[in-house]
């Protein structure tokens, strides 16, 4: 079973600062995406990884992909209280009948302090 | 422009109670989901489809169905609702080549009291 893993679940920064997020997944796959969930609202496309070495980055925001070490960064830069939110990873996975899905981490929750 | 809705956005039910929630989508997709999140495990899929009278079993799919008649429309059903069924339910869906980005509806909140 896929195991998607996010740490840490929690952060707290003080504006100005930097910090990553790392998603750790456990089987093959060369596709993963980042969304954000600001409280009690839907989930919004921030990036998308399509291979090994991806890098996407929108204002102070970067996310990376490794998928030998089957790992996801999402760096953040000059951290702005704007930025406070829910991050998920999703990881997407070929099913053996055909077809794909995305199977999520269970979100780091980032507060930014002014 | 085109878009995916849900309704309703807040229902409070009772135990064994049937409840059906809706999902519409105006993207002509092919490719649509349902999740449930809650509290320590991000979202969680229930059932998805890849066409009209496609449907397929996610990881949470016990007490749940759906059907799909048409490509807009995914409803989601809870036969005998649970206290367990707490949650909210988002849909979404996904162009059928690009990406695989996901796009999703605002949520419904049920509670079952």
């Amino acid at each position: 079973e896929l195991k998607v893993e996010q740490n840490p679940l929690f952060l707290s920064m003080q504006e100005g600062k930097n910090y990553t997020i790392y998603c750790n997944y456990s089987t093959t796959s060369d596709r993963l995406y980042w969304y954000r969930q600001d409280p009690g609202k839907s989930l919004e496309s921030l990036f998308v990884l399509l291979s090994n070495g991806a890098v996407k980055q929108e204002g102070r925001l970067m996310a990376s992909l490794d998928t030998k070490a089957r790992l996801s960064t999402l760096h953040i830069t000059a951290a702005v209280h704007d930025l406070s939110a829910t991050y998920f990873c999703a990881v997407d996975v070929i099913l053996t009948g055909g077809g794909n899905k995305l199977t999520f981490g269970t979100g780091t929750q980032l507060k930014v302090e002014l | 422009d085109a878009e995916i809705t849900q309704s309703p956005r807040h229902k409070i039910t009772e135990t064994g109670r049937q409840v059906t929630l809706a999902c519409h989508q105006t993207w002509n997709h092919n490719n649509m989901f349902w999740y449930r999140q809650d509290l320590g495990h991000g979202l969680r899929l229930i059932h998805y489809s890849y066409g009209v009278q496609d449907t397929n079993k996610g990881e949470v799919s016990d007490g749940y169905s759906v059907s799909r008649s048409n490509t807009e429309d995914l409803p989601l059903t809870l036969e005998s609702a649970a206290s367990s069924q707490t949650s909210v339910y988002f849909c979404a869906s996904k162009r059928d080549s690009g990406p695989g980005e996901l796009f999703f509806g605002e949520g419904s909140r049920l509670t079952v009291l």
